[in-house]
């Protein structure tokens, strides 16, 4: 069964870059999509974007001027940077394997990021 | 962009059935997911591809989509149903790939 853990820092000042990597056990980091999701209590659930094991990546057009979001198959991780921070970004940052493309089948707990001075 | 309307809210006595609607234009003609998050939780996968339960996943939850209009119904609620539940699509004609609803939170009276 795949597991998912997101690990990074919880407060971050507003301009810098947040970043965030997502830890993959239990399963191939292989053939799959991974995504990062944010969610907040004024945006709801918010797709950020995904990865290929491969490397390609799509990003929500909303976020794709500060979104970067890296995989390393060696590792079993993926990583996501969120750049020029404001407070609007706060919010609970989630780590998901893509199935099939269309939805999400397993999730990492999640971690709260705070972006303040 | 593609938008999806939930009702903020559903309440549901134990053992009836709650049914939980997300509209969308024409959502008939994607394929719909639900996703229920419980207090302090990830959300977990409960319906895929309108109708289908990922493995674990109690013959209670059943989902429809026809129309305007996608159905999460879950029968014989029980305490541990209360939660809040999310419909998402992938909506591949737009650059906002994953499109969530705003969430139904179900409370079990």
């Amino acid at each position: 069964q795949v597991q998912l853990q997101e690990s990074g820092p919880g407060l971050v000042k507003p301009s810098e870059t947040l970043s965030l990597t997502c830890n993959v056990s239990g399963a191939s980091i292989n053939n799959y999509y991974w995504s990062w999701i944010r969610q907040s209590p004024v945006k709801g659930l918010e797709w950020i974007g995904y990865i290929s094991d491969r490397g390609a990546t799509k990003y929500s057009p909303s976020l794709k001027s500060r979104v970067t979001i890296s995989v390393d198959p060696s590792k079993k991780q993926f990583s996501l940077k969120l750049s020029s921070v404001t407070a609007s970004d706060t919010a609970v940052y989630y780590c998901a394997r893509v199935y099939g493309v269309v939805n999400f089948d397993s999730w990492g707990r999640g971690t709260q990021v705070t972006v303040s001075s | 962009s593609y938008v999806l309307t939930q009702p903020p809210s559903v309440s549901v006595a134990p053992g009836q059935t709650a049914r939980i609607s997300c509209g969308g234009d024409n959502i008939g003609d994607k394929t719909v997911h639900w996703y229920q998050q419980r207090p302090g939780q990830a959300p977990v996968l409960v319906v895929h591809d309108d109708s289908d339960r990922p493995s674990g996943i109690p013959e209670r939850f059943s989902g429809s989509n026809s129309g305007d209009t996608a159905t999460l119904t879950i029968s014989r609620v029980e305490a541990g149903d209360e939660a809040d539940y999310y419909c998402q699509v992938w909506d591949s004609s737009s650059d906002h790939f994953y499109v969530f609803g705003g969430g139904t939170k179900v409370t079990v009276l």
